[in-house]
């Protein structure tokens, strides 16, 4: 049973560039959502995505944008990188959205310089 | 008052000790609440949850504090591969999970 997979795991980007990360919810689940975490801070809460729409959005700028597939995987695009977008980028997935219990992929690390 | 607010450490503490971390929250009609363990730079993990006055799994206790706005995690006999930062977790509706900053604990020999 494969859990929460994400792709990169790791990325190196500059400033002003575009990045797509992706990520495989776990079988049996149907809800993506994404979630930044800067050094030293908890995970913050960008969007969730349930049949391939955005659901709701964290306090994040439009930059931040993403889809769900058929599939139920999903992909989070960044536009115009900032130095401080860099962070390890989380992704969790769950039963319907109206699910409180996450399982976390293990992330992608994304540097800008 | 922050949404989620935790204190955030470093815990050290010998092997065996009993310790206990708190957190507050600022959302009176919250309803459940979550400790979730992430080891470094990894994914978190939940621990366990917390619906009514408390919880309890083995050595982890959680307890909630509705009138207070806390929720408390206590782990006894603290083993070395406790060594993790814990995240206070407050659900703001479907998957919007409220993570505090979390507290790092280092528990040593």
């Amino acid at each position: 049973d494969a859990g929460v997979t994400q792709s990169p795991t790791h990325l190196i980007k500059t400033r002003g560039q575009q990045v797509t990360l992706r990520c495989s919810p776990k079988s049996g689940h149907d809800t993506v959502s994404w979630y930044q975490q800067a050094l030293g801070q908890g995970p913050q809460f960008i969007f969730q995505y349930y049949e391939e729409e955005e659901r709701q959005r964290g306090n994040f700028p439009d930059r931040f944008s993403g889809h769900q597939f058929p599939n139920y995987s999903s992909e989070l695009n960044v536009n115009a990188l900032l130095l401080g977008d860099s962070a390890l980028y989380l992704c969790a997935s769950s039963f319907r959205a109206r699910e409180e219990k996450l399982f976390f992929g293990s992330g992608t690390q994304l540097s800008v310089l | 008052r922050k949404e989620v607010e935790q204190d955030p450490g470093p815990f050290n503490v010998p092997e065996g000790a009993t310790v206990a971390f708190n957190c507050t929250y600022s959302n009176s009609a919250s309803q459940s609440f979550f400790w979730y363990r992430q080891d470094c730079r990894k994914e978190p993990k939940l621990l366990m949850s917390v619906y009514s006055s408390g919880n309890e799994d083995g050595r982890f206790t959680a307890q909630l504090n509705r009138a207070s706005q806390y929720i408390s995690l206590l782990i006894r006999d603290s083993k070395l591969s406790d060594s993790a930062t814990y995240l206070c977790v407050v659900p703001g509706g479907g998957n919007k999970l409220t993570f505090g900053t979390g507290t790092q604990l280092k528990v040593e020999l």
